[in-house]
């Protein structure tokens, strides 16, 4: 069975960093691309980020370029997203999700998510 | 960046009532639609991929359709289960933009 954990959320200070992890079981972590997918209070889902399955390829959305970064962990079967320089409207439940190519790229897994509130 | 416009923001409808959500992109998307199904405190699921296949496992009385810049998810016999928000995504480009999602309540 395919399971997608996410930790390290919590409350933070506009300015912080935080450090979110999924770890993932039940299938070969090593063969698929990965992302991360927000959902804000009051709106809508929001895709974050994307790395490929041996970390060649990574995309963000153009609200956290430049103070997000995704990384993953092969031999951990782990994902991870370095958040730095947050923002009050980073403050979301964030998932991570796993990329399945049919035709295109869909998100097939996903994780039950990790609250990240951004809050002086 | 494309955009995607569903409509309605909500809808009300009744156990067994045939609801249809429209979809629309700012531009032309072949078929790379994706339609997902988020219950409260849940995550979301997959239920369309590629405009209109259905993902496995997800019950038959949900369909996808379009092509371009206009789709429709059709739900053929709301179930109470299926009370939910419901989002399409373009995987076209990077950027996999979500709409803005539309909210099936009971009436």
């Amino acid at each position: 069975e395919v399971q997608l954990v996410e930790s390290g959320g919590g409350l933070v200070q506009p300015g912080g960093s935080l450090r979110l992890s999924c770890a993932a079981s039940g299938f070969t972590f090593s063969s698929y691309g990965m992302n991360w997918v927000r959902l804000a209070p009051g709106k809508g889902l929001e895709w974050v980020s994307y790395i490929s399955s041996s970390s060649s390829t990574i995309y963000y959305a153009d609200s956290v370029r430049g103070r997000f970064t995704i990384s993953r962990d092969n031999a951990k079967n782990s994902l991870y997203l370095q958040m730095n320089s947050l923002r009050d409207e980073d403050t979301a439940l964030y998932y991570c999700a796993r990329t399945f190519i049919a035709v295109a790229e869909n998100f097939d897994y996903w994780g039950q998510g990790t609250l990240v509130t951004v809050s002086s | 960046d494309i955009q995607m416009t569903q409509s309605p923001s909500s809808l009300s409808a009744s156990v067994g009532d045939r609801v249809t959500i429209t979809c629309r992109a700012s531009q032309i998307i072949n078929i790379y639609l994706n339609w997902y199904q988020q219950r409260p405190g849940k995550a979301p699921k997959l239920l369309i991929y590629a405009a209109s296949s259905l993902q496995s496992g997800v019950p038959s009385r949900f369909s996808g359709s379009g092509s371009g810049t206009d789709f429709t998810l059709t739900i053929s016999s709301l179930q109470p289960e299926d009370f939910a928000t419901y989002y399409c995504q373009q995987s076209y480009t990077t950027g996999y933009t979500f709409g803005q999602g539309t909210k099936l309540e009971i009436k």
